[in-house]
């Protein structure tokens, strides 16, 4: 039971390039979310899914786009990097008694 | 829609010392509580919640926190910390009717010295 797995855990990118958050959970729970953390702010929601099929905004979502390819994947893209997206990710997934079970993070410097 | 307010950035306590970290939110309606710990390099992890009942709630590893309604906090108190409590500490809230938008405090550094 490996719980929530995300790849890779360090990129570098130049501003423009596009790439590819991956994230997959393995106890079958329902709601996954993507969550950015940078010093003195906590973690702010980007996106979340309650479902398999079904995506919705948090308070930044702004210059991502997310993917929830079925009941254990949840990806995160961004299209055209800037450098205020520079920040570790996290992914993360629910139990039904609203406990979230968070991955290790992917850092993420955007040049 | 809800905040939260961790008081304090930074908290450096002595080994089997109490400590306490102090959160304060603000919703205009019912809320989930939690209190999740960071250790370095690492994600975030569960240490407890409050859904309902009574308002003071046990965790893991010897933490504690109590809901006050009227206050709007939720203070977290462990009351002999270790070594290994160094982390970082975040305080979370959610509407009840909305539980999958979680919103986080900024965060305090615990640094236990021996």
């Amino acid at each position: 039971n490996a719980g929530v797995t995300q790849t890779p855990k360090f990129q570098v990118l130049k501003t423009g390039q596009s790439m590819t958050l991956q994230c997959a959970q393995d106890m079958n729970h329902n709601s996954m979310y993507w969550y950015r953390q940078d010093p003195g702010m906590g973690l702010r929601l980007i996106y979340y899914s309650a479902s398999e099929g079904t995506t919705d905004k948090g308070e930044v979502p702004n210059g991502y786009n997310v993917s929830r390819l079925n009941k254990r994947e949840f990806s995160l893209r961004l299209e055209s990097a800037a450098p205020s997206q520079t920040s570790v990710y996290f992914c993360a997934s629910t139990t039904l008694s609203y406990e979230q079970y968070f991955g290790p993070g992917t850092r993420l410097t955007v040049t | 829609a809800q905040s939260v307010t961790q008081l304090d950035s930074q908290v450096p306590v002595f080994e089997e010392a109490p400590v306490e970290l102090r959160c304060n939110y603000s919703s205009s309606v019912s809320v989930y509580l939690f209190w999740y710990v960071q250790y370095p390099n690492q994600g975030l992890q569960l240490l407890l919640k409050y859904l309902s009942g009574s308002t003071l709630v046990k965790g893991i590893n010897g933490f504690e926190a109590e809901f006050n309604k009227s206050q709007t906090s939720f203070h977290l108190r462990k009351p002999s910390v270790h070594i290994s409590d160094t982390a970082e500490y975040f305080c979370a809230v959610s509407e009840r009717a909305a539980v999958n938008k979680l919103t986080f405090g900024g965060g305090t550094r615990v640094l236990v010295k021996p």
